[in-house]
């Protein structure tokens, strides 16, 4: 089945204990982005790849960081989580790159809550 | 900068068309317009997407004014699971970011 795997779904932590999100693909997809969504805000772009070791930041990059190391896998870190990055965090993907006209596959989220 | 401007709520009757409009009058003239809807807070899911012309799908159809400045996302017969947030989106000129705008909360009634 196709899809894009979150984890962990769920988590609670403390202000500045590094942690990761991982996101993986089973789609081949070249394109992989990730998004949180706040409350009245709908969803804004952390960062995406448009392929292994190629990253860029969307509108909300700062105190985030990403890597492209192999195709199927965009991580998602937070190196000194606060409490204003508690949100439910989106993965997405899609194939080829940008400029083609297909439409992204999201993964279930990921709740953080930062304390 | 907002790239798309939708109606906060809608409600529609089960069994009835939902329309719903979407305006994006900056969007250039290789911009598509995708719509998804997330139902409570699962992961937004791909309804369909256009460029010019009109389009139809097994879940909905698109209809895209000819200047390009606006469109409808039409859902022919409601149904108590349409209920959801409905996002319209447009790709922006680089191709490699995408804006959601802040979504219709469609209410469908019994």
């Amino acid at each position: 089945e196709a899809q894009v795997t979150q984890n962990p779904r769920y988590l609670i932590t403390v202000t500045g204990k590094k942690l990761t999100v991982t996101c993986s693909q089973n789609m081949n997809h070249e394109y992989m982005s990730w998004y949180r969504q706040d409350p009245g805000l709908g969803l804004r772009q952390i960062y995406y790849s448009m392929n292994v070791e190629v990253t860029d930041k969307g509108d909300v990059p700062e105190g985030y960081k990403v890597s492209r190391k192999e195709k199927r896998n965009f991580p998602l870190i937070l190196e000194s989580p606060s409490p204003n990055q508690t949100s439910l965090y989106f993965c997405a993907s899609s194939s080829s790159r940008g400029y083609s006209n297909q439409p992204q596959h999201f993964g279930d989220g990921t709740r953080l809550s930062i304390l | 900068d907002a790239k798309t401007t939708q109606p906060t709520s809608m409600d529609c009757a089960e069994g009835r068309a939902a329309n719903l409009p979407c305006n994006h009058s900056t969007i250039s003239g290789n911009e598509y317009v995708y719509w998804y809807r997330q139902i409570h807070s699962q992961g937004p899911q791909y309804i369909i997407h256009g460029l010019k012309n009109n389009e139809t799908n097994e879940m909905a159809s698109l209809i895209i004014t000819e200047d390009r400045k606006s469109s409808t996302l039409i859902l022919p017969h409601a149904t108590l699971r349409d209920t959801a947030v409905y996002y319209c989106i447009v790709r922006s000129n680089a191709g490699n970011q995408f804006y959601f705008g802040t979504g219709t909360s469609l209410t469908v009634i019994p």
